[in-house]
């Protein structure tokens, strides 16, 4: 149980093209999700936390109107990276808080792979 | 601001050995620390979950221990495999209401010799 899935594995673009990237709880419902960002050999990096029916709260210094989240649904959110430039480039990962759980398992999803050319 | 610190450089270690991962944390005691399993181009697979009124967590093969007095969380992969290379991430969090942030540590990366 507890699997979460993101799609695209893995996206190349060109600058200044936007990309969503889609976050799945297949198994249970997830009031909150979280985004992270991790670059090669680094620590995985909040990005936001994503609230079924309100609006985001993103992170100390990163762009809320670059990063766009959208948790429409107890199951899904998006991040869209909107007009993406090379140093958007990242892998970018995505979790569930598992319901019920007092002190928050998250399950992760395997992550997508952006390239920005 | 808090910090997660684990040992950067990677551990190896031969088959059936006890392996033992660092985890320190500054400032702040966090209310529970997590331990997750990361492979290469992959998320992050939990593992473990310890609390801060916790001293030790055991899960097969796995222990975790937590001592707030060091500031230190111990992580320990017995009769080690192969199959258990892979890189480990410490994270802390601090509990309430309904979502916990996770701070990650920047992970030790297991090799587990034949």
């Amino acid at each position: 149980g507890a699997v979460v899935s993101q799609h695209p594995s893995w996206v190349i673009c060109k600058s200044g093209t936007s990309v969503k990237i889609e976050c799945r709880s297949l198994d249970f419902q997830a009031t909150t999700m979280f985004w992270y960002r991790q670059f090669p050999k680094q620590s995985l990096m909040l990005m936001a936390t994503s609230n079924e029916g309100s609006k985001a709260t993103y992170e100390q210094g990163v762009e809320k109107d670059k990063f766009l989240i959208n948790h429409a649904s107890l199951t899904l959110s998006t991040l869209t990276v909107t007009s993406a430039h090379p140093e958007d480039s990242s892998f970018y990962i995505c979790s569930a808080l598992f319901p019920g759980q007092g002190a928050g398992e998250q399950y992760f999803g395997p992550g997508t792979r952006l390239t920005v050319t | 601001s808090q910090k997660i610190e684990q040992n950067s450089e990677a551990l190896n270690i031969q088959e059936g050995k006890t392996a033992t991962l660092t985890c320190n944390y500054t400032n702040y005691s966090p209310a529970y620390l997590q331990w997750y399993r990361q492979d290469p181009g992959r998320g992050p697979v939990f593992l473990l979950l310890i609390r801060e009124n916790e001293k030790e967590k055991r899960k097969e093969r796995l222990k975790v221990t937590f001592d707030t007095t060091l500031k230190q969380s111990l992580f320990h992969i017995t009769a080690s495999q192969p199959a258990d290379s892979a890189t480990y991430l410490c994270a802390q969090g601090r509990g309430s209401g309904g979502y916990n942030k996770l701070i990650f540590g920047a992970g030790t990366r297991l090799a587990v010799h034949p």
